[in-house]
């Protein structure tokens, strides 16, 4: 069992749609992470938790420690929100661990 | 700034050809990484370095060299290239001084052995 864990692996959703995507982990943690992968394109960091909950624009991350798990939002989706979404965690030793990502397609 | 950047962005090689992969970035970091990452996987750690002069063993080290001789650059090697190193790879970097373990990527490099 991989010790991070996202779901679903693949999303397909109409404009405006209301999304989410989640990670759950087995380790402890540090801090958590979401990134944003583009078609083609690098990585870039969308948020950084350590508990409760962040929000940038249309984006919302929340994080429950206990249950050792996050979701990522996305409200009123758009095309341009098309990409790999993955989850890291970083244990302290600033290493991270990564999920395997899910693929968001948006349809206009 | 530019942040992490990576050259080249796009190689193919031969079987057993040698290269090397250049990441620099100018936010004087003191960490810096190198990730491949293959279909269906997550994100895996070939090496990594926690200052000038240091490196350490990622996840995946085999096939691979690395060296941080200058703060801002970190090179991977790969002397002897074979088709299962076909992927791409990240560089990142990051300044746990300041307390945060965020970690900021380069654009990637893709790379084919045939």
């Amino acid at each position: 069992k991989n010790e991070v864990e996202q779901s679903p692996q693949n999303l397909t959703a109409q404009e405006g749609e209301f999304i989410t995507i989640n990670c759950s982990y087995s380790v402890g943690i540090s801090a958590l992470h979401w990134l944003q992968q583009h078609p083609g394109g690098g990585i870039v960091s969308l948020f950084m938790l350590s508990s409760g909950k962040k929000k940038h624009g249309r984006l919302i991350a929340t994080i429950n420690i206990q249950e050792k798990h996050s979701s990522l939002h996305i409200t009123a989706s758009h095309p341009r929100d098309s990409a790999v979404y993955i989850c890291a965690v970083g244990g302290g030793t600033y290493k991270y661990i990564f999920g395997t990502g899910t693929r968001l397609k948006v349809l206009a | 700034n530019a942040g992490v950047t990576q050259t080249p962005k796009f190689r193919v090689l031969k079987t057993g050809q040698s290269m090397t992969l250049l990441c620099a970035q100018d936010m004087n970091h003191e960490y810096m990484y190198w990730y491949r990452q293959d279909p269906g996987m997550g994100l895996r750690l070939i090496h990594y370095s926690v200052g000038e002069g240091t490196t350490a063993k990622g996840e995946v080290p085999d096939g691979y060299n690395v060296s941080r001789l200058k703060k801002q650059n970190f090179l991977l090697g790969l002397e002897s290239a074979a088709p299962s190193q076909t992927s791409v790879y990240f560089c990142a970097s990051s300044y746990p001084e300041q307390g945060s373990d965020e970690q900021f990527f380069g654009p990637g490099t893709r790379l084919t052995v045939l």
